[in-house]
């Protein structure tokens, strides 16, 4: 019953560093998301991909890359930190078909960049 | 104008008290609604969905959509402390599968 694993659950940069968000998901869904949630502005969404080899930008996509080699697994690279970019990122799941309307998130990863 | 509007609160009501939590949205074709809830340090989970117009239950929740003024509704009878969280609304954008989420409202539930 594993569903969405993020990791890490927390992380600090300096401005400038670059770093990977990993996210697996189990449950064979097709779409896999980024998000990120900053207080007052809900959930925006970063890219988002509907099956390996397939992505796309969402919203705020700048500073960001994804790829999707597999079905299971979505990183998110950030190429060079800024503060900015500090926000609590969430990665998402679901079916394209049925089911769609229901998103899985991971716990989520606290990033702070100094 | 954001996709989905909601207010960010935050709300306070008595344990027991009737809660209602409003979205609105911009584009007349979603059709897909939702509401997640968000306990503190967690992701959302999906509370409830509706698809196009009206009401859906279950127990103490009540999702209500009106596409004639765009209007997302969530409400919470009976509210307890455990209902202390935030809510999403959101709805499925543009190619039926992009979920879009409002700001998302604090509730708190006092005892």
């Amino acid at each position: 019953n594993a569903g969405v694993t993020q990791t890490p659950k927390f992380q600090v940069l300096k401005t400038g560093q670059s770093m990977t968000l990993q996210c697996a998901q189990d449950m064979n869904h097709e779409y896999m998301s980024w998000y990120r949630q900053d207080p007052g502005m809900g959930l925006r969404l970063i890219h988002y991909s509907v099956g390996a080899g397939i992505t796309d930008q969402g919203e705020v996509p700048n500073g960001y890359n994804v790829s999707r080699s597999t079905t299971e697994d979505f990183p998110l690279r950030l190429l060079s930190a800024a503060p900015s970019q500090t926000s609590v990122y969430f990665c998402a799941s679901s079916y394209i078909g049925r089911g769609r309307e229901k998103l899985f998130f991971g716990s989520g990863t606290q990033l702070s960049v100094l | 104008q954001k996709e989905v509007e909601q207010d960010p609160g935050p709300l306070s009501v008595p344990e027991g008290a009737i809660v209602s939590l409003n979205c609105t949205y911009s584009n007349s074709a979603f059709q897909y609604f939702m509401w997640y809830r968000q306990y503190s340090r967690k992701g959302p989970e999906l509370l409830m969905y509706t698809y196009s117009s009206g009401n859906k239950e279950d127990g103490r929740f009540t999702a209500q959509v009106d596409k004639s003024s765009k209007y997302i509704s969530l409400f919470i009878r009976d509210s307890q402390p455990s209902d202390s969280a935030t809510y999403l609304c959101a709805t499925l954008g543009s190619g039926g599968f992009k979920t879009i989420f409002g700001a998302g409202t604090r509730l708190f539930v006092k005892a």
